[in-house]
């Protein structure tokens, strides 16, 4: 399996831009995570799935961020208008199942200016 | 409120010097405690997952090991080699989440 695959891995785009970012999990994983990183606040859950459906929400941080999975091998996270202070890096991993080994993607870096 | 402690925050030894990194966490009731690499730039490399029933797991040079009782997980590796560089991060499973220790970013020096 090719692991989770994020894309794009980098993003850059103007304050105010809409942003989606996308994320197909290893296939067979019923559990769907996206984090966020940044120096100052560390690896953050945004969102967590289980089997497409949202189990937890209460990391995003606004309106703002909405995060959908239509189906079991394809997930987005879009950030509708972007501030400079969404600028960071971006994760989604997935686990066979919850409480299991995480796997992550290789990330996507956002800078909004 | 579970809190997860990672000391020292950096260190730098020499090639081929046996090290062991500390995982420090606040509650035991635990499901699991996941260690990572990442490399600069880079994403989260999963190294072992320690369930909660269990006492350690070992992957080549690599050996975790955790005790609830004390709230302390250590990763061991032997014979650091310069490709080790890259910050360690534990997280201890709690439910679906993780909660994650701030790193400890490790330099091998040849």
């Amino acid at each position: 399996d090719a692991g989770v695959i994020q894309s794009p891995r980098h993003e850059v785009t103007e304050m105010g831009q809409e942003v989606t970012l996308r994320c197909k999990p290893i296939s067979g994983h019923n559990s769907l995570f996206w984090y966020r990183q940044t120096m100052m606040r560390g690896l953050e859950l945004l969102i967590y799935f289980n089997n497409n459906v949202p189990i937890d929400d209460s990391g995003m941080p606004e309106d703002r961020f909405s995060a959908k999975m239509p189906n079991a091998s394809f997930s987005t996270l879009k950030i509708q208008p972007s501030e400079p202070r969404d600028s960071a890096v971006y994760f989604c991993a997935s686990s066979a199942m919850m409480n299991t080994e995480a796997f992550f993607g290789q990330g996507t870096r956002l800078t909004v200016v | 409120k579970q809190e997860v402690t990672q000391i020292p925050a950096a260190l730098s030894v020499p090639e081929g010097e046996n090290l062991v990194l500390n995982c420090s966490f606040t509650d035991s009731a635990i499901y699991n405690l996941q260690w990572f690499r990442q490399d600069p730039g880079k994403g989260l490399t999963s190294l072992l997952l320690i369930q909660s029933s269990q006492r350690e797991q070992t992957s080549g040079r690599l050996n975790a090991s955790l005790d609830k009782s004390s709230g302390r997980s250590t990763l061991y590796i032997a014979a650091s080699q310069p490709g080790d560089s890259a910050t360690y991060l534990c997280a201890v499973g709690d439910n679906y989440q993780l909660i994650w220790g701030a790193g400890t970013k490790l330099i091998i020096k040849p």
